[in-house]
């Protein structure tokens, strides 16, 4: 089984700052990893498919990158309906495992 | 416009069983995996069972591998989880999420709202 892990797990920013969030995987998952936003009391809505494709509807101050076992989830200026808990997934292999999450909060 | 009820949830007694549904509609049902993961209160998600879009081939984590079985009828745009031998670890917000491709490892680009299972005496 292919561990995600997340850091940090709480990321504390203001409306309009940059976050960067990451997710290691316990060995190479190669690109096939997704990031997912959640919001309390909501279902997790798709972001970032294979790394860095944006799902749609997704607004561009989204973006993911890396390869491997090293990735980033980027938001380039924070909306204050971004203020979530945020989750990588691989596909790579069986079992799909998806990461702890990383908090986004003001 | 792609849509995920889920139905079935409850309250049962541990070593209980339930059958959890989930119908879709706006998109071509048969063409996709779909997907159960869970979320138990206060913790992160969990993936439970994907199975392809012709129904042939099913996948299942560790946890739930030997109680629950995941099944699809494409004529009536319907996806299943039949969960027996619950437990109390088994309580969770169940979701049904959608493959994003029609390979069965996926991501999931649509999610029902989920259902609350509650495995208690």
């Amino acid at each position: 089984e292919i561990i995600l892990t997340q850091s940090p797990a709480t990321l504390s920013l203001s409306p309009g700052e940059r976050a960067t969030l990451s997710c290691r995987a316990s060995q190479s998952v190669s690109g096939y990893l997704a990031w997912y936003q959640q919001k309390p009391g909501q279902a997790p809505r798709l972001l970032i498919y294979d790394a860095s494709n944006r799902a749609t509807g997704i607004p561009a101050r989204f973006s993911g990158s890396g390869s491997g076992t090293d990735f980033t989830l980027t938001i380039s200026s924070l909306e204050p309906e971004d203020f979530a808990v945020y989750y990588c997934q691989h596909r790579s292999s069986w079992p799909l495992t998806f990461g702890p999450g990383t908090k986004v909060d003001i | 416009e792609v849509q995920l009820v889920e139905s079935g949830g409850g309250l049962v007694q541990p070593g209980g069983s339930l059958r959890l549904s989930c119908a879709a509609s706006g998109f071509t049902f048969s063409s996709f995996p779909m997907s159960w993961g869970r979320q138990a209160p206060g913790k992160g998600l969990e993936w439970v069972s994907t199975i392809s879009g012709g129904g042939g081939s099913t996948y299942y984590a560790d946890s739930v591998k030997g109680r629950f079985t995941i099944s699809r009828d494409n004529s009536k745009n319907t996806l299943s989880l039949q969960m027996n031998s619950l437990r109390a670890e088994d309580t969770a917000v169940y979701f049904c999420a959608k493959g994003r491709g029609s390979g069965s490892s996926s991501a999931f680009d649509c999610w029902g709202q989920g259902t609350l299972v509650t495995v208690s005496s």
